[in-house]
């Protein structure tokens, strides 16, 4: 069973351009999250999504950034535009929703690779 | 969700018990303790979570103590794969399905 795939593994860019992360859940999850990871802040939670809607974006940096989740199998975040402090790791996970504790279904979240980004 | 807090580094030689504490002391009754890592330059991974009553997977414990204030997880025999960073988080389950991840403990696992 394929876990979350992201991609760019790694993106290198110039101050300006416009930057695009892809995120493909695990099938069957109806949550999807995107945090970021520096050395300074640790691991933020950017945005999620449940049901392909975005619920919190309270940390979403600035207008700068965007989400989208068009379907249940993809989602994207973008830069534009891109400054040398967005360099980071992006991580994209998802999770499935429980009201009760099934057995194999806990809940936690599974995450991509993440994509390194690099803005020079 | 209540805040946790974890020493920042310990070391553990190779093949024994690596124990990890997690103090959660405003921890609230719907709330649980979930343990994730992560491994260098890759996401982070669940390791295991519970309400109060002990927990044991194929990975770890999870030590939860009578008051809930505090908690341990415990690899039994430490490799150095171990070697990464362990994440503590207190959350009530199943609500907004978001992890606040705080700075973690670095375990070394030491040939």
């Amino acid at each position: 069973d394929a876990g979350v795939i992201q991609s760019p593994r790694h993106e290198v860019t110039e101050m300006g351009q416009e930057v695009t992360l892809r995120c493909k859940p695990i099938s069957g999850h109806d949550y999807l999250f995107w945090y970021r990871q520096t050395m300074m802040r640790g691991l933020e939670l950017l945005i999620y999504f449940n049901n392909n809607v975005p619920i919190d974006d309270s940390g979403m940096p600035e207008d700068r950034f965007s989400a989208k989740m068009p379907n249940a199998s993809f989602s994207t975040l973008k830069i534009q535009p891109s400054e040398p402090r967005d360099s980071a790791v992006y991580f994209c996970a998802s999770s499935h929703s429980t009201t009760l504790r099934l057995a194999g279904v806990t809940g936690e979240l599974f995450f991509g690779e993440g994509s390194r980004l690099t803005v020079l | 969700d209540a805040k946790t807090t974890q020493p920042p580094s310990m070391d553990c030689a190779e093949g024994r018990a690596a124990n990890l504490p997690c103090n959660h002391s405003t921890i609230s009754g719907n709330e649980y303790v979930y343990w994730y890592r992560q491994i260098h330059s890759q996401g982070p991974q669940y390791i295991i979570h519970g309400l109060k009553n002990n927990e044991t997977n194929e990975m770890a414990s999870l030590i939860i103590t009578e008051d809930r204030k505090s908690s341990t997880l415990i690899l039994p025999h430490a490799t150095l794969r171990d070697t990464a960073v362990y994440y503590c988080i207190v959350r009530v389950y199943n609500y907004g399905q978001n992890f606040v991840f705080g700075p973690g403990t670095r375990l070394s696992v030491l040939p």
